[in-house]
């Protein structure tokens, strides 16, 4: 079975730092794009960075651009995410996903979901 | 700024029941689109992509069409189990945009 699992989230403080991980089972990992998403309470879903096969293109949303950095580990099928300077508007679940697709020559969307790990900035 | 706009926000229905959901994009738009189904508390689940690609193991009651500014999302026939709320979402040029989101609500 194809499957993402997602940990490291928790609360913290404004300002601080906290790094979200993701190891994957059931696929070769080094054939896809990696991606996370979070989801605020209530809101949609808001993507937030991709990484390529080799991990050598990295692509960020604008509201994460310069806090975030999107990692990962071949060898050991795992994803990982290093936030810092963390806000309260970063307050959400965050999911790794499958982004199946050769980018930017064709994308078929995320079809492999994590349960979502769930990130809280709050003094 | 591109935005992507989902109508309705809600819709009410009953079982049978054909529904149509629309994501319109704020200009014309030639990347990638996809739709989602999500349940609350778990992840979102592909139902589309490529615009009317349906994801494997979908029911075939879900389809997807459109081109330019406007998308749909058709379910012909509702069922009880696609109570839920749906997105669209766009890629273009290594950037990801997700629509608002459409609950649809047993009538």
């Amino acid at each position: 079975e194809e499957q993402l699992v997602e940990s490291g989230g928790g609360l913290v403080q404004p300002g601080g730092s906290l790094r979200l991980s993701c190891v994957a089972s059931g696929f070769t990992f080094t054939n896809y794009w990696m991606t996370w998403v979070r989801q605020a309470p209530g809101k949609e879903p808001e993507w937030v960075a991709s990484i390529k096969q080799d991990g050598r293109e990295k692509n960020y949303g604008d509201s994460v651009k310069g806090r975030f950095t999107i990692s990962r580990d071949n060898a050991e099928d795992s994803l990982y995410l290093q936030m810092n300077s963390l806000r309260a508007e970063d307050t959400a679940v965050y999911y790794c996903a499958r982004e199946h697709g050769d980018k930017p020559y064709y994308y078929y969307g995320m079809d492999v979901w994590g349960q979502g790990t769930t990130v809280t900035v709050s003094s | 700024d591109f935005h992507m706009t989902q109508s309705p926000s809600t819709l009410s229905a009953s079982v049978g029941d054909r529904v149509t959901i629309t994501c319109r994009g704020s200009q014309s738009f030639s990347g990638w689109l996809a739709w989602y189904q999500q349940k609350p508390g778990k992840a979102p689940k592909l139902l589309i992509y490529e615009t009317s690609t349906l994801e494997s193991g979908v029911p075939s009651r879900f389809s997807g069409s459109g081109s330019g500014t406007q998308f749909t999302l058709t379910i012909s026939s509702l069922q009880p189990d696609d109570f839920a709320t749906y997105y669209c979402q766009l890629y273009d040029t290594f950037s990801v945009t997700f629509g608002g989101g459409t609950k649809v609500e047993i009538k």
